[in-house]
């Protein structure tokens, strides 16, 4: 089975710094997608970001972008030029492209905390 | 376009009492999630359904639980009779599978929060 571990969870940065949020997972698979969920307070789960894992170059959105290594099974999430709407917990989530197992598998999620 | 929605957004109960949720998914999206969130478990899922048919409930707590999805705009979690130890969120996810190897992402409602005293 897969598992995904965050290892840190809490972290503070002040508005307009960057933070890199960290992501391990273990699979024997070789395909399978990433992803980044925000939750927060609302405790909405909004995506942030996604990554395919036979895509060598590693997703971007707006802020956010992901620093993917596939060889040592690391997904971490940086963003960039923090603002107070970023504070939430942030999920990380495996998903199998085998199209038989697609629900998604979450780390237990990391508190992040904007300092203005 | 609308979201994901569920309803009731909270909802509390007695302990041995019926408590069924709802889920209406994304129009076109023809996979439906049910995902659980509790302090102690972090978020897990209970149930999908692929066109309206249960393809993986292997988390399904036990018999107190069961799901329905009637067609392709609605589905139901119900818990008869609920515990205490059910209290948690409970998400709806949808999306959109195509053929071959899927690359859906799923969308999430706001979630139910149940608490049974």
């Amino acid at each position: 089975a897969q598992t995904v571990t965050q290892s840190q969870p809490e972290m503070s940065v002040q508005e307009a710094e960057t933070v890199t949020l960290s992501c391990t997972y273990d699979t024997s698979e070789s395909d399978y997608y990433l992803f980044w969920y925000k939750q927060p307070p609302s405790r909405q789960m909004i995506l942030v970001i996604r990554q395919e894992a036979y895509k060598q170059q590693n997703a971007t959105e707006n802020r956010f972008s992901v620093n993917f290594q596939k060889a040592a099974k690391s997904f971490s999430l940086k963003i960039s030029d923090s603002q107070l709407g970023d504070a939430a917990m942030y999920f990380c989530a495996y998903r199998s492209a085998g199209t038989g197992r697609r629900a998604l598998t979450f780390g237990s999620g990391t508190r992040l905390q904007v300092q203005p | 376009d609308a979201g994901v929605i569920q309803s009731p957004r909270h909802e509390v109960t007695e302990m041995g009492q019926e408590v069924t949720l709802r889920c209406k998914p994304i129009s076109g999206h023809n996979s439906l999630f049910w995902y659980r969130q509790t302090m102690m478990r972090g978020l897990e899922l209970l149930i999908y359904f692929n066109n309206n048919v249960p393809i993986d409930d292997s988390g399904m707590p036990e018999d107190r639980f069961s799901a329905k999805m009637p067609n392709a705009s609605f589905s139901t979690l119900k818990i008869q009779p609920s515990e205490p130890r059910d209290s948690a969120v409970y998400f709806c996810a949808s999306s959109r599978r195509t053929s071959g190897i899927s690359t859906d992402t799923q969308y999430f409602g706001p979630g139910t929060r149940l608490t049974v005293l």
